[in-house]
Formats: structure tokens, C-alpha cells, sequence
């Protein structure tokens, strides 16, 4: 069954470093998306990507945030100068085209970042 | 913002009986609605979703309810297994338009514990 593979699974990084988180979508999607979930909170939106450009963000997703598709296989999450509130489990989905939301989404497994 | 709420933050229900877990919605703009299984360190797995054009959708053990004058919705397991023993997502989206990406907006999640 395809699948949405993120890597590294785990990432620790300092405060104030940059840190890019990576996902492979399944191929044959065309809406990209990327999630947070704060220890114990509910998954929260940040992005969602499809033709090459952001169609969506939320207000979480500041200047700090980026995204990009570099070679048509990867879709990555690049946050410039990481906060201790920045730590979080990031998972990125995707979804193929139809209507609205009438397939449902995959999720990759999820990268945990840890600000220290 | 609160837009999907999930009140009951744990539920308990032994095996073989029928596990109900409920979803609120208050944004009437949500025209599709998901539930989503997660177990730790793992990413959210889609098992569910229901149009807002419909009041029950089916798949094998599983079947959603919508009540849409009561913004409410639930998701019934059974005969419920230990193997359903996870954090279970209700999740909402609505149609912006052909090319917008439609993001999922969560619940907090309800922990389901299927007992022997």
C-alpha cells in the first residue's frame, strides 16, 4: 500500500538553528499538506501546497515557515530560526484529486522536533 | 477556536461490545467529515468519512452517524476489538473551490481502551 515517508523520524536541534523537515508524498497525489500536533494538543493545520504554490495557511505558519517541492518527489518543511514552542511531532499528508474532502488524506508517521 | 470538539478525552469498553464516540462541529461550512485512528508515534490513519449529504456511512464494523441540525456526529465500532485500542481523530473539512487544497480541521482526539 503506498505510504507518505518523512525523515528523520526524530530531530533535535538548538534554539535558533534552522531545521528542514522532509517528506516523500505518495506519487500520484496532488494536494500537500503539513500538520503539527503539540504534546497533548489536538493536530493542528500549518499548510497546504498543490500546483506549485501554498493554497492555504494558518496563522501559525509565520515568516519563519517555508515550504518547497524541490524536484517533484519531495515536499519539505523549513523553519529558519526554531523556537522551544516550535517542538512538536510534524506530520506531512497527501491527497489525490476529487471533490472537496471525499478521499481520505495519508499521513507520513511523523518527524518529532525537539527545540533545546 | 474550538470548531470540532471531541468532549470526552477517554473512553473504556470491553471487547465485543459497541464503542460510540462523539464529535461536535459549530462551523456550518463543513460540508465533509473524517474519523481518523492514531496510535503513538504513528501518524493519523483515515478509516472513515461521511458527506454532509448523507446521515450514515458504513464500512464494515464501522459506521458514522451525521446529525446535521445538531452539529453532531459519532462513530460506532463493532463488535469492538483490543486491536481498536488508539486515540481516534473526528476531523472536518469544507469546500472552498476547484484548486483550494481543503484542510482538515481536528478534534481533540478521544482515547478509545477496548478491555478483555
Amino acid at each position: 500500500e503506498p505510504e507518505v515517508t518523512q525523515t528523520p523520524s526524530h530531530q533535535v536541534t538548538q534554539m535558533g538553528q534552522e531545521v528542514i523537515l522532509r517528506c516523500v508524498p505518495i506519487s500520484n497525489h496532488l494536494y500537500f499538506y503539513w500538520y503539527r500536533q503539540i504534546l497533548g494538543q489536538k493536530v493542528e493545520f500549518l499548510v497546504s501546497f498543490y500546483n506549485n504554490e501554498i493554497s492555504e495557511k494558518s496563522e501559525i505558519f509565520d515568516d519563519q515557515f517555508s515550504v518547497e517541492r524541490p524536484d517533484g518527489s519531495n515536499f519539505t518543511l523549513k523553519i529558519r530560526s526554531t523556537k522551544l514552542e516550535d517542538s512538536a511531532m510534524y506530520f506531512c499528508a497527501s491527497r489525490p484529486s476529487g471533490g472537496g474532502g471525499s478521499y481520505g488524506y495519508t499521513f507520513g508517521s511523523g518527524t518529532r522536533l525537539t527545540v533545546v | 477556536d474550538q470548531q470540532v470538539k471531541q468532549n470526552s478525552p477517554s473512553l473504556s469498553v470491553q471487547e465485543g461490545r459497541i464503542s460510540i464516540l462523539n464529535c461536535d462541529y459549530t462551523n456550518s461550512m463543513f460540508d465533509y467529515f473524517l474519523w481518523y485512528k492514531k496510535y503513538p508515534a504513528e501518524g493519523p490513519t483515515f478509516l472513515i468519512s461521511i458527506s454532509s449529504i448523507k446521515d450514515k456511512n458504513e464500512d464494515g464494523r464501522f459506521t458514522v452517524f451525521l446529525n446535521k441540525s445538531a452539529k453532531h456526529l459519532s462513530l460506532h465500532i463493532v463488535p469492538s476489538q483490543p486491536g481498536d485500542s488508539a486515540v481516534y481523530f473526528c476531523a472536518a473539512t469544507g469546500k472552498k473551490g476547484v484548486r483550494t487544497a481543503s484542510k482538515l480541521t481536528f478534534g481533540t482526539g478521544t482515547r478509545l481502551q477496548v478491555t478483555l
